[in-house]
């Protein structure tokens, strides 16, 4: 999608270490973000989500920050694992409709 | 396993062909969505549905397309006469009113010869 956007193609991690996934963001007006995980032949899976009165929300070994100044998405993941290993997606809620606008994916692999 | 099942699976067939696909979401959630995933991008968004009423349409989905969900609670997507550019993934969400957020079936792979 055009509105969302990520930093970095690829990402390459020693496992045990953290990871950090960021994703850029143009339409101010977005009210709700949510990172999905996507593993190879499966749709995406729901990771964490976030709202735009929050800056901040954690979940299990992740943790969603939000900053609206500059309209930047980041996922931190704690402790990478090799089960960590796949496609993760930012998307974007606009609007009434509901429909998500998604970035173009940041493939993470864990080096074991 | 997000309760969302989609059918089938994977898909092949000659262009020019037409092809339907399945999505059975998770009952209590009003909402059901349609989108399209080539390979290397992110989801993009094709249709929705509240209850069985089409509310939304992408410019995406040409007149060769089209969704019903006849009774609230499973949806059709129906390609007609496909095209090479047809070949993606299609995936159906569900989405959680109380929350907004939706969750993805496993999608349906067609490819198109």
């Amino acid at each position: 999608g055009e509105s969302v956007g990520l930093h970095l193609p690829t990402l390459s991690v020693q496992e045990g270490d953290n990871s950090i996934i960021n994703c850029a963001y143009s339409n101010s007006a977005s009210d709700y973000f949510i990172w999905y995980k996507q593993e190879s032949g499966k749709g995406p899976q729901f990771i964490i989500d976030i709202r735009s009165n929050m800056d901040k929300r954690q979940g299990q070994r992740v943790t969603v920050l939000l900053n609206k100044t500059v309209k930047h998405l980041s996922l931190q993941i704690a402790a990478t694992q090799p089960g960590d290993s796949a496609v993760y997606f930012c998307a974007e809620n606009e609007g009434s409709q509901g429909n998500l606008i998604f970035g173009k994916g940041t493939k993470l692999s864990v080096k074991p | 396993d997000t309760g969302v099942s989609q059918d089938p699976r994977h898909k092949i067939t000659k262009r020019g062909q037409n092809v339907t696909f399945r999505c059975d979401p998770i009952s209590e959630h009003n909402r059901l969505y349609w989108y399209r995933q080539t390979l290397g991008q992110g989801p993009e968004f094709l249709t929705y549905f509240q209850n069985e009423a089409q509310l939304e349409k992408s410019r995406l989905l040409s007149d060769r397309f089209s969704a019903e969900r006849p009774k609230g609670s499973f949806s059709t997507l129906e390609i007609q006469r496909t095209e090479q550019g047809d070949s993606a993934m299609y995936l159906c969400a569900n989405e959680d009113r109380a929350a907004d957020t939706q969750y993805f079936g496993p999608g349906t792979r067609l490819t198109v010869l």
